[in-house]
């Protein structure tokens, strides 16, 4: 069975720097890719970006470049998502999201890391 | 970016009753596109991938149809079950340019 656990809330001033992981499990972490996707209070899901589970290599949203960094540790079967210079309007719940077939669906997610920047 | 835009933003419904929800894209993404369901304080469900391939385990009575630009979702007999958020998702662009459209919110009549 297919698990993706992610850490837990974060609350963040203005201008810090969060860094959510994701662990996974019941499957071989290194033959799917792992995207995130974030979601605002009453906004619609947004790409931020993905990482290969075997290969490492990422691509990121031009919305988010320069302000994320996705890493994994294959090791430990968990991916991490890194979001720098945080503003108000990062406020969102955080997901991971398996690549089904390395195309962009995503057939598992994670419960989900709501990030709160508030000062 | 491609633009996803879903018609109606939301919708009334009873149980039984036939639902269809459109996704627009704002060009070609040659059925390069998946369904999720959302329900409150939940993480998205994948539905169907590639326009009209339903997902493992999903119920046969949701369905999708769909070329170009324009992609349907249609749920033969709704169940109450099915009241949730629907969201369409294309990954069309190389490199990644990942889109949803702004959700379809199904509530009961």
């Amino acid at each position: 069975q297919v698990h993706l656990v992610q850490s837990g809330a974060e609350v963040k001033k203005p201008g810090a720097s969060v860094k959510v992981s994701c662990k996974a499990s019941g499957y071989t972490f290194t033959i799917y890719a792992m995207s995130w996707v974030r979601q605002a209070p009453g906004q619609r899901l947004e790409w931020m970006g993905w990482i290969n589970g075997g290969k490492g290599n990422t691509e990121y949203s031009q919305k988010f470049q320069g302000r994320v960094t996705i890493t994994r540790d294959t090791s430990a079967s968990t991916a991490y998502m890194e979001l720098r210079s945080l503003r108000s309007e990062d406020t969102a719940v955080y997901y991971c999201a398996r690549d089904k077939y390395a195309e962009g669906s995503f057939d598992y997610w994670g419960q989900g890391t709501l990030v709160t920047v508030s000062s | 970016d491609i633009q996803m835009t879903q018609s109606p933003s939301s919708l009334s419904a009873s149980v039984g009753d036939r639902v269809t929800i459109t996704c627009r894209a704002s060009q070609g993404i040659s059925n390069s596109l998946a369904w999720y369901q959302q329900k409150p304080g939940k993480a998205p469900k994948l539905l169907l991938y590639a326009a009209s391939r339903l997902e493992s385990g999903v119920p046969s009575r949701f369905s999708g149809s769909g070329s170009g630009t324009d992609y349907t979702l249609t749920i033969s007999s709704l169940q109450p079950e099915d009241f949730a958020t629907y969201y369409c998702q294309q990954y069309y662009n190389t490199p990644r340019a990942l889109t949803f459209g702004g959700g379809t919110k199904v509530e009961i009549k």
